[in-house]
């Protein structure tokens, strides 16, 4: 139980063309969704929080009009990165708790690697 | 947010325990200590979880010190399977910040 379906796994596309990226709980409700980016040999950082039906929380220096995140159903949030360029070549990984609990574990997406050429 | 700290990286023999300690001193009382690892190009993946007991799973076990302030996971017989890395994360004000994480390898 607990799965957590990411999509796509991959994309490449070109410099000033925007990618969404779903996120999807597939076998439970998540009020609360997490984004991640991770570049190579580095840690996770945690880049918002999306909360169903509200608008998203975003972390410190991440910009909210290139990052547009929306979390319309309790199974599906999606992450769309507008007007890429090549420094926003990631790895973005989501995350979903069951019923946005503290004490609940975190379950991944098998992450999306963009490359923006 | 409270932060966690973890050496960089570890070895093991395989067949071997291995105890991946993690101190977290800025902890609060509501903090659960969380447990992720990481394959490479892969989402991470749960282990396990806790808050004051020790606690037991298929996977692992968790030993959190009386004072909160430091805890240690526990792989009992390590494979080439559990080579990864490991991050260890507070949760609280429903956030889940990473730390840098413990690159685990194990030697056959």
């Amino acid at each position: 139980g607990a799965v957590v379906s990411q999509h796509p796994s991959w994309v490449i596309c070109k410099s000033g063309t925007s990618v969404k990226i779903e996120c999807r709980s597939l076998d439970f409700q998540a009020t609360t969704m997490f984004w991640y980016r991770q570049f190579p040999k580095q840690s996770l950082m945690l880049m918002a929080t999306s909360n169903e039906g509200s608008k998203a929380t975003y972390e410190q220096g991440v910009e909210k009009d290139k990052f547009l995140i929306n979390h319309a159903s309790l199974t599906l949030s999606t992450l769309t990165v507008t007007s890429a360029h090549p420094e926003d070549s990631s790895f973005y990984i989501c995350s979903a708790t069951l019923q946005g609990l503290d004490n609940s574990p975190l379950h991944f997406g098998n992450g999306t690697r963009l490359t923006v050429t | 947010d409270a932060k966690t700290t973890q050496p960089n990286s570890m070895e093991s023999n395989e067949e071997e325990p291995v105890h991946l300690p993690c101190n977290h001193s800025t902890i609060s009382g509501t903090d659960y200590i969380h447990w992720y690892r990481q394959l490479p190009s892969q989402g991470p993946e749960y282990v396990i979880h806790g808050l004051t007991s020790n606690v037991n799973n298929r996977m692992a076990s968790l030993a959190i010190a009386e004072d909160r302030k430091s805890s240690t996971l526990i792989l009992h017989r390590a494979t080439l399977r559990d080579a990864a890395v490991y991050y260890c994360i507070l949760s609280g004000g429903y956030k889940y910040i990473f730390g840098t994480g413990t690159r685990l390898k194990v030697l056959a």
